[in-house]
Formats: C-alpha cells, structure tokens, sequence
C-alpha cells in the first residue's frame, strides 16, 4: 500500500462543475503538495500546505492532519483545467516527496 | 527565464548505450532531486542530493549515477541502458529550510530505450 493515496484515479466532468480530488497519507507528513501535471508532461507546483486551507484563484486545496487528508478542489472548472493532478507528501525529516497515483481530470466543454 | 531547466527533452537510444541527462537550477536552491515517472504516470524519487551531497539514492541499479559538480547542477549518468529504464525523468529542486519547502519541476526528459 502506498503510504500516499489519491481518489478518483480518474474524473471527468461538465465544464462549470465542482471538482474536488482526495488524498490521504499515512502518519508522519510534515507538508502535502499538490502537483499539476499537463499532458505536454511538465510538472508544476500548485500548493503546499501543511495545515488549514490555501486558495490561487480558482483553485482551493485544504488539510486536515487529524484525519491524514487533503483535499484539491476547483471551482467553475474549465476545460483548460484538464491534466493530472497530483498530491505528494513530505515525510518529517525526510527529504523527499512520496506521490500519490495521481489523478486524471478531464472537462468536456 | 526558466528556474529548472533539464536536457535534453527526448532521448531515444539503443540498449546498452551510456547516456546522461543534465539537469540546472538558478533558483539558489540547496537540494536537487531526480524522480523517475513510469508508464502508468507514478512518480518516484531516485536520487536526492543536497549542496553535492548525496543524501537519497532509493534502490536504484547501480548503472544510474548521479553528479553533482557544483549545487546548481545534478546530472544523471545511466550505464548499459536497458528496455526496462524507458520512462520520464524529472529533476526537481528545493530550499529545505523554514516554511521553503516548495518543489520546482524541470520539464521533464523522455527517454525511450529501443
């Protein structure tokens, strides 16, 4: 099992629609990081949170270390929001990233 | 201006060739990564170095060697490439320290072994 799990593996959706992906971890997390990753490849850092709630626009991800979850949420999502998105844990006095399996995200217009 | 920049982008190569991927970074950081992105998109790290040290090498085969000249580059060296090491290679990089912990992604190389 990995020590980093993501839900839905995959989601497709209606343009406009609420879109939330899950992500819990195992004990020991200092900081989660959520990830974007387009399908031209290239990987870019959303967030990282190690508590309560962070927003970028239309994006909102949250962190609840009590129940060793996080959750990415997008509001009004737009086709140009479909990629993979990813969440990955920083082990305390680790100094390395555990991924989740990612989540693909596909908006239909 | 790019932060983290890795060459090359593709790679196709035969099996049993030596190749190296380099990877910069212009971001100050102390800590450079490599992470290894297989078929079905799981992201693991390799190797991590912080200021040239190496601090992470995760069960990688002994054909992969990272170099790190100075704490701006980590270059990866792969010996006698087989089928099995086609996949994407990330570099990354961060600044551990106090509320720095965010990760800069390189685009990432592809490399196909033929």
């Amino acid at each position: 099992k990995n020590e980093v799990e993501q839900s839905p593996q995959n989601l497709t959706a209606q343009e406009g629609e609420f879109i939330t992906i899950n992500c819990s971890y195992s004990v020991g997390i200092s900081a989660l990081h959520w990830l974007q990753q387009h399908p031209g490849g290239g990987i870019v850092s959303l967030f990282m949170l190690s508590s309560g709630k962070k927003k970028h626009g239309r994006l909102i991800a949250t962190i609840n270390i009590q129940e060793k979850h996080s959750s990415l949420h997008i509001t009004a999502s737009h086709p140009r929001d479909s990629a993979v998105y990813i969440c990955a844990g920083r082990f305390a006095g680790a100094q390395k990233l555990v991924f989740g399996q990612g989540t693909r995200l596909t908006i239909n217009p | 201006d790019t932060a983290v920049s890795q060459t090359p982008k593709y790679l196709v190569t035969q099996m049993g060739n030596d190749k190296s991927i380099k990877c910069e970074q212009n971001l100050g950081h102390d800590t450079m990564y490599w992470y290894k992105q297989d078929s079905k998109k799981f992201l693991k790290i390799m190797f991590s170095y912080n200021n040239k040290e190496l601090i992470i090498n995760e069960t990688v085969p002994n054909r992969f060697s990272p170099k790190s000249p100075d704490k701006a580059h980590l270059n990866l060296h792969i010996n006698s490439l087989e089928l099995g090491d086609s996949a994407v290679y990330f570099c990354a990089s961060s600044q551990e320290g106090a509320g720095a912990l965010d990760a800069f992604f390189g685009q990432g190389t592809r490399l196909t072994v033929v």
